[in-house]
């Protein structure tokens, strides 16, 4: 099982900060992570994908990067749209697995 | 437009039986593995299991291997979650999820492109 440390767990910002979430692996999984977001009370959504590579529709101010055990996600200028909960995802090895979560609220 | 909508849920004495469908539209359902994740109240998230496009592989985390069982009606464009000796942390919304392949070096990988909206099981007696 490859373990994952997502930091911070909770993250205070306020409307146009730049903000950066840190996913560390146990092991290497090369490119194999997506970053999702998730509102309370939605189902999470994909963000980004294979390390850095934006979703379609996904806004250019979110930005992802790393490979092998370290992975970052940054929001540029965080809009009020943007307070939620982030989940990494490695799937470099079954079972995939995700981080605990980092809830960015408004400072 | 993808749409995947999930239902089954309710609530289940310890030790019982329950199971999930998930209604899929507005892609080749036959074409993509499907997951379960979900996530227990006020917690993250948990892959629970995956199946191959055919339905011929099944994949399952540990905490549900041999009480859980993953199963796909590629004609009705349906997947579902047979969950039997069902126990108070096994409580949680189960999402549906298409996955998406990612490929590189030889070697691949799913993340999730698409999620339902979730249906809520809740064990308790």
């Amino acid at each position: 099982v490859i373990w994952m440390t997502q930091s911070p767990s909770l993250l205070s910002a306020s409307t146009g900060d730049r903000v950066t979430i840190s996913c560390r692996m146990s092991q290497g999984i090369s490119s194999y992570l997506a970053w999702y977001q998730q509102k309370p009370g939605k189902a999470p959504e994909l963000l980004i994908y294979a390390a850095s590579t934006l979703q379609s529709g996904v806004p250019s101010r979110f930005s992802g990067s790393g490979s092998g055990t370290d992975f970052t996600l940054t929001i540029s200028c965080l809009q009020s749209e943007d307070f939620a909960t982030y989940y990494c995802q490695q799937y470099y090895s079954f079972p995939w697995t995700f981080g605990q979560g980092t809830k960015v609220e408004i400072k | 437009e993808v749409q995947l909508l999930e239902s089954g849920g309710g609530l289940v004495q310890p030790g019982g039986s329950l199971r999930l469908s998930c209604a899929a539209s507005g892609f080749t359902f036959s074409s993509y593995a499907m997951s379960w994740v979900r996530q227990a109240p006020g917690k993250g998230l948990e892959w629970v299991s995956a199946i191959s496009g055919s339905g011929g592989s099944t994949y399952y985390a540990d905490s549900v291997k041999g009480r859980f069982t993953i199963s796909r009606d590629n004609s009705k464009n349906t997947l579902y979650l047979q969950m039997n000796s069902l126990r108070a942390e096994d409580t949680a919304v189960y999402y549906c999820a298409k996955d998406w392949e990612y490929c590189s070096g030889g070697s691949c990988g799913d993340y999730f492109d698409y999620w339902g909206q979730g249906t809520l099981v809740t064990v308790s007696s």
